[in-house]
């Protein structure tokens, strides 16, 4: 596999369920991304991390907790979500430095939140 | 913090016509300026980007100009074809990781 890969692709859940999205980057970046993709709002930044450290969380609600073991793999465990919250996870890396900006984005998770 | 807004909505062109999709962004203090392209059901690539100190990017059909006055940045593509047809994203940060996205264009280009 190659880039960023994401699973599950889909995902339908309670409000009470407790589920994990998971991302994995095969592209030797050393940065990862949480992003959250709703109809006709813009593209919103969850979760930055650098080096497996969390270095930017956007004021996101406690029931979305991220987890990062190390620099390819990246988890947002999902509790207690509200139909709200129903939406595309995208997860992105990128080559943290001072050259490029360029995220490389995963084909996202569809969350349902019933 | 930054706000991002991006318009218009939605634009179609003939195939051959040039497309153009502005955004206007608030803090001054951004320096970084990338559009991403994203197909039905696909995800978001990112098509050309700009820094602060560079007024204007070419990349074949595709361009891109910012002006740091008004604070406002631009995409310009050229001879459109029906492959363009995808949402644009436009967005601005300090840096390279904070990106604040706009909402989107829809492009239809028709043959």
């Amino acid at each position: 596999e190659t880039g960023v890969t994401q699973t599950p692709r889909h995902l339908v859940m309670g409000m009470t369920n407790k589920k994990s999205l998971k991302c994995e980057q095969h592209l030797g970046h050393n940065a990862m991304y949480w992003y959250k993709q709703s109809a006709k709002k813009p593209l919103e930044l969850m979760f930055v991390y650098n080096f497996k450290e969390q270095t930017e969380n956007n004021s996101v609600p406690s029931r979305f907790s991220p987890e990062c073991p190390n620099s390819s793999h990246l988890f947002l465990h999902l509790h207690t979500l509200q139909p709200e919250d129903s939406a595309l996870y995208l997860c992105a890396s990128s080559q943290a430095d001072l050259y490029t900006g360029e995220l490389f984005f995963g084909e996202g998770s569809r969350l349902t939140v019933l | 913090g930054e706000n991002v807004e991006q318009h218009p909505s939605t634009l179609s062109v003939q195939e051959g016509d040039s497309a153009v999709i502005k955004c206007t962004y608030s803090d001054s203090a951004s320096n970084y300026f990338p559009w991403y392209k994203q197909e039905l059901g696909k995800r978001p690539q990112l098509i050309i980007d700009i820094r602060s100190n560079v007024g204007e990017k070419k990349d074949q059909r595709i361009a891109v100009t910012l002006n740091k006055t008004a604070k406002h940045f631009s995409l310009h593509i050229t001879e459109t074809q029906p492959e363009d047809s995808a949402v644009y994203f436009c967005a601005a940060s300090k840096g390279f990781q904070k990106l604040v996205f706009g909402t989107g264009t829809r492009l239809l280009v028709s043959p």
